[in-house]
């Protein structure tokens, strides 16, 4: 069966410092992979997806960057966050979108 | 451009009433598909029933049920017997065919009182 693994949990980074998200899928092979950003408990606004190793696509200017080194791997970064990047991150994957999305279990962000 | 709407941002129920929580969507596209997915307070996404534009029937899971009206574009989930642990922030979710993109809508919280 296929999982989806998304660390850490839990973040308290300073303005300023670079962040790692980490997002990883077992059990599929050439998934799409997307990151979304949840604030105030709210919707969902999609950053970043891809269709396959070193194809990112950006749906938001932003302080974020995403890269896919490897098929199942997918990581979000920043050289330097902002206040405004605290929220909730959540890493998704579906094959095709008849069947929606399988959502890791998110990564709460709070920049201080 | 795709749109989901959800125009109730908060809802209250007592537990064992049943509760109907409003989705319109509007898309050029003919294949399509629709989704509500449900967000309890550990905040992990689960996906509650899907339906495929293409089919009349309402899709049904358990207790949760959708109308889905294609020519209005609107696509609300009725949940039956509504339990405590019903409680949590529902989205209504459009993927189109021609990508694999997902649009959401903002969300409805739901509070189910015991």
């Amino acid at each position: 069966s296929q999982t989806i693994h998304q660390w850490p949990a839990t973040l308290v980074q300073p303005v300023g410092s670079p962040l790692s998200l980490e997002c990883t899928v077992e059990g599929t092979s050439n998934p799409n992979l997307y990151w979304y950003r949840q604030a105030a408990g709210r919707g969902l606004q999609l950053l970043f997806y891809s269709v396959g190793i070193g194809q990112i696509s950006s749906e938001v200017p932003q302080n974020l960057s995403a890269s896919r080194p490897q098929d199942r791997q997918f990581i979000l970064s920043s050289k330097k966050l902002l206040l405004s990047d605290s929220g909730f991150y959540l890493c998704a994957w579906n094959r095709q979108v008849n069947y929606g999305y399988t959502f890791g279990s998110g990564t709460r962000l709070t920049v201080v | 451009a795709q749109t989901v709407t959800q125009s109730q941002p908060e809802m209250s129920v007592q537990e064992a009433e049943t509760v109907t929580l409003s989705c319109t969507y509007d898309t050029s596209e003919s294949n399509y598909y629709l989704f509500w997915y449900k967000q309890p307070p550990s905040r992990q996404m689960i996906l509650v029933i899907r339906q495929e534009a293409y089919k009349q029937q309402n899709a049904t899971e358990n207790r949760f049920s959708v109308n889905f009206q294609k020519a209005a574009k609107s696509f609300s989930l009725k949940i039956s017997d509504s339990q405590l642990g019903d409680t949590a922030m529902y989205f209504c979710a459009l993927g189109l065919n021609r990508d694999d993109k997902i649009i959401f809508g903002k969300g409805t919280r739901l509070h189910i009182l015991p």
